[in-house]
This record gives structure tokens, sequence and C-alpha cells, in this order.
């Protein structure tokens, strides 16, 4: 069935860098992926909704210019964490949109800043 | 998309049926009832879906009442490996572009040995 790629699965870095992280899917096109943050003891909250070739869509709350969304091609959208700070340390979860079959996911991106 | 309530937390014993509930008394007649489940640390997993009529696939079976109103989830043989939080969500499938998937808290299924 349907698969989707996350990467890095984890990564640590240091306050004030800028992480990216990469959702594929890989063997599918996805118009449309969609990104997930997940607190520890918490439910998945919708970030953002990524379309290919346009802006992405945001919660209310998430701040566009700090997670930037990038969907250039039908298989990969990233979502850059700018000037990471420890408070955006979570787990980053993405997931695609087959056309006819239920959304798939990612196994997730653990940021840790220090 | 409607909105779910699940129990936050339920137990079973290894190798028995764990039946887990859902309520979607808002769910309208286009709205699926989908089931994710989200082992710790990893992404959610795809368990099963369904519209009115009871659905089975290798992995569980689903049960939705005769009015809709709530539905099971059942994992006939409960191993260790099903401990995770399942997540029930109503959706209309291929709704136009835009098919984010909410979740709710869920129930955490603790399987004991």
């Amino acid at each position: 069935g349907a698969v989707v790629s996350q990467h890095p699965s984890w990564v640590i870095c240091k306050s004030g860098t800028s992480v990216k992280i990469e959702c594929r899917s890989l063997d599918f096109q996805a118009t449309t992926m969609f990104w997930y943050r997940q607190f520890p003891k918490q439910s998945l909250m919708l970030m953002a909704t990524s379309n290919e070739g346009s802006k992405a869509t945001y919660e209310q709350g998430v701040e566009k210019d700090k997670f930037l969304i990038n969907h250039a091609s039908l298989t990969l959208s990233t979502l850059t964490v700018t000037s990471a700070h420890p408070e955006d340390s979570s787990f980053y979860i993405c997931s695609a949109h087959h056309p006819n079959q239920p959304q798939h996911f990612g196994d997730g991106t653990r940021l840790s800043i220090l | 998309d409607a909105k779910t309530t699940q129990p936050p937390s339920m137990d079973c014993a290894e190798g028995r049926a764990a039946n887990l509930p859902c309520n979607h008394s808002t769910i309208s007649g286009n709205e699926y009832v989908y089931w994710y489940r989200q082992i710790h640390s990893q992404g959610p997993q795809y368990i099963i879906h369904g519209l009115k009529n009871n659905e089975t696939n290798e992995m569980a079976s689903l049960i939705i009442t005769e009015d809709r109103k709530s539905s099971t989830l059942i994992l006939p043989h409960a191993t260790l490996r099903d401990t995770a939080v399942y997540y029930c969500i109503v959706r209309v499938p291929n709704s136009g572009g835009y098919q984010k998937v909410t979740f709710g808290t869920g129930t955490k299924l603790q399987v004991i040995p």
C-alpha cells in the first residue's frame, strides 16, 4: 500500500538554528500533505496543510514565518523550523493524502532544541 | 468533521478481545468512521474504516450501530504489540482538496500479560 517516508527521524540542534524535515510519498503522488505537532502525552495537533504548487494553509495560532512549508513536487513536502528554540522541541509528523486510500502518516521526527 | 468521544483508557488481557467504543452522535450521512492507532513514538497507523456496514480486515473489525451514532473497534486477540493510543475519527473521504484528519484524545489501550 501507500507509504510515507519522513526524514530525519530525530534531530538535536542548538537554539537559533533552522531545521528542515522532509516528507515523501513513496509510491503515489500527493497533492496535499499535512504537518502535525505532538507534545508529550498529548494528541496530534494539525499545524498546516501543504498544497503542491501553492501556499500552505496554516491553522490558527501557528506562525507561518516560523514554520516554513514548501511543497514543490507531488512527492515531497518540507517543513523548516526557523530559528528554533527549546519550546519548539516536539514530535513532528507528516501525512499525505492518497486519492483512493485513507490518509497515511510518516513515522515522525523528534526534534530536540538545546 | 463530527466530534467523537472515546474513553481515555482501557486495559485488556493478552489473548482476549479488545473492544474500543466511540461515540459520534453528530455524524452526518456522508461521513465515514476511521480508526487509527499510534504506538509510542511512531506516526499514526491506519486500521480500518466504514460507512454503515460492519467491516473486517486482517487487523480488526469495525461494528457500526444502525443509527451510526456509535461504533466499536474490535481487536479479536490482543497482543502486547497492540498497546497504543487508538483514535476514532469521522470525516468525509475525498472532501474536495481539504482532507485533514483532526485527532481527538483517543483511548490508551494497555494490553496486560
